[in-house]
């Protein structure tokens, strides 16, 4: 069955720090996509990123990267000199393709809290 | 609208009541999913519409939960003689096409309608 694994319920740190939020999925499709969206205090979801299951390069957009490694089914998102404005819940998801349908697998979702 | 949007954003009600949520995608999507996000926890899936047909709807957690799309856009969650553990923030996503074997399209959400039952 599908899965994915947020073990970092909360991290603090400290404006400026660099931080990595873990995710790691399990699936038995061969063909699958990873995302990241960020959930601020507003409550709506915002999309960060999608990765292809067959594009292992690593991702930069600005202060964020992303490192995909199929090898120990891993997608970590880190955040390089974070700000207060980073703090949000972070969800890592996985699109089921079992049922046909692209739904999304959610993980527990990451809470980050970034100190001025 | 640009992008998705949800009525109404809260709804108190008191058990045993029926609530009505509606969701309008983004216009040219034809997927569309419900999901729900229990207080401090990651997102269900509830029900997955492919224009106006719900081929899954393996989320739905009881009978008293349906759901409906007319036009290949509006789209209605219904919940019958609500329960206080159906208490929740309730969130529609669309996508332009969310077929299997395709391109997985990013699912774009709205800011979701959150729900207290008495």
């Amino acid at each position: 069955a599908q899965k994915v694994t947020q073990a970092q319920t909360e991290i603090s740190v400290v404006e400026k720090e660099d931080v990595t939020l873990d995710c790691v999925y399990e699936t038995r499709d061969t063909t699958y996509y990873l995302f990241w969206y960020k959930q601020p205090p507003s409550g709506e979801l915002v999309f960060l990123i999608r990765r292809n299951s067959f594009d292992e390069q690593n991702e930069i957009s600005g202060r964020y990267s992303w490192n995909f490694q199929k090898s120990t089914s891993s997608f970590n998102f880190t955040i390089t000199a974070s700000q207060v404005v980073d703090s949000a819940v972070y969800f890592c998801a996985l699109s089921d393709y079992s049922g046909n349908t692209g739904k999304l697998i959610f993980g527990q979702g990451t809470t980050l809290q970034v100190k001025p | 609208g640009a992008g998705v949007s949800q009525s109404p954003s809260n709804k108190v009600t008191e058990k045993g009541k029926d609530v009505e949520l509606r969701c309008d995608p983004i216009s040219g999507h034809t997927a569309l999913y419900w999901y729900r996000q229990r207080l401090g926890q990651g997102l269900e899936f509830l029900i997955y519409f492919q224009g106006n047909s719900a081929p899954d709807k393996s989320g739905l957690p009881s009978d008293r939960f349906s759901a409906e799309r007319t036009g290949e856009s509006v789209s209605t969650l219904t919940i019958q003689r609500t329960q206080q553990e159906d208490s929740a923030v309730y969130l529609c996503a669309s996508s332009l096409k969310g077929l299997a074997g395709e391109d997985q399209e990013t699912q774009y959400f709205g800011p979701g309608t959150r729900l207290l039952v008495l």
